[in-house]
């Protein structure tokens, strides 16, 4: 099993759909969680920290579960230019400090 | 410079060649990480240098994968006898601050390393 699982998609939407991600880890050491953005044939990028409390970054939304070790990320009224995979990211600290990533989930948003 | 700078962009070698790909991190940047992504799936981590040390190389897949980073900076990622099962992406991404917290990563481009 994967340390970090997520549903490959593709997710197909209209514009302007809300669509759900959701990713799964499998170590109680995590400590911290990100979503990344990759565009085709592009670097992963940044897209959001993920805090215990839940945080939203303008249309989008991250939820951390620690009890059942689940991240998901929330897209609201999804634009064209949203289309890419995301990339749940996961951070242990115990011997390392090493950053394990899902295999990303890909959504295609179409007009 | 402004990025996470990774030469060459692009590498085709023969099976059995040896191959180096070159990062150069963000300035100050202490942490730098490789990772390599192969074609529908996520970056899968290699090593983690913090200064001049590898502080995890539990990712590098046998012996004939190593890497350096002798100041600190600058890093290089070495592959010895190379298969054709080693092409991939091969990401360098670095970090401002140890991962004791939120640990943002910055990635470069990647070299894309093909093996014939």
């Amino acid at each position: 099993r994967k340390e970090v699982e997520q549903d490959p998609g593709p997710f197909n939407v209209p514009e302007g759909a809300t669509v759900a991600f959701n990713c799964t880890y499998s170590n109680s050491a995590s400590q911290s969680f990100f979503w990344y953005r990759q565009d085709c044939r592009k670097e992963p990028k940044l897209l959001m920290s993920v805090y215990s409390s839940g945080n939203e970054d303008g249309r989008f939304t991250a939820q951390l579960n620690r009890a059942s070790q689940y991240i998901s990320l929330l897209i609201r009224d999804s634009k064209l230019s949203d289309s890419a995979t995301y990339l749940c990211v996961v951070n242990r600290v115990d011997s390392s400090y090493k950053l394990i990533f899902g295999s990303g989930t890909r959504l295609l948003v179409r007009p | 410079g402004a990025g996470v700078s990774q030469t060459p962009s692009n590498k085709v070698t023969e099976k059995g060649k040896y191959v180096e790909l070159r990062c150069d991190p963000i300035s100050g940047h202490t942490a730098l990480y490789w990772y390599r992504q192969s074609l529908g799936q996520g970056p899968e981590f290699l090593i983690y240098f913090q200064g001049t040390g590898a502080a995890d190389d539990s990712g590098l897949p046998n012996d004939r994968f190593f890497a350096v980073r002798p100041e600190g900076s600058v890093s290089t990622l070495k592959i010895q006898r190379t298969e054709r099962g080693d092409s991939a992406v091969y990401l360098c991404a670095s970090s401002e601050r140890r991962a004791s917290g939120a640990n943002v990563l910055t990635f470069g481009a990647g070299s894309r390393l093909t093996v014939l």
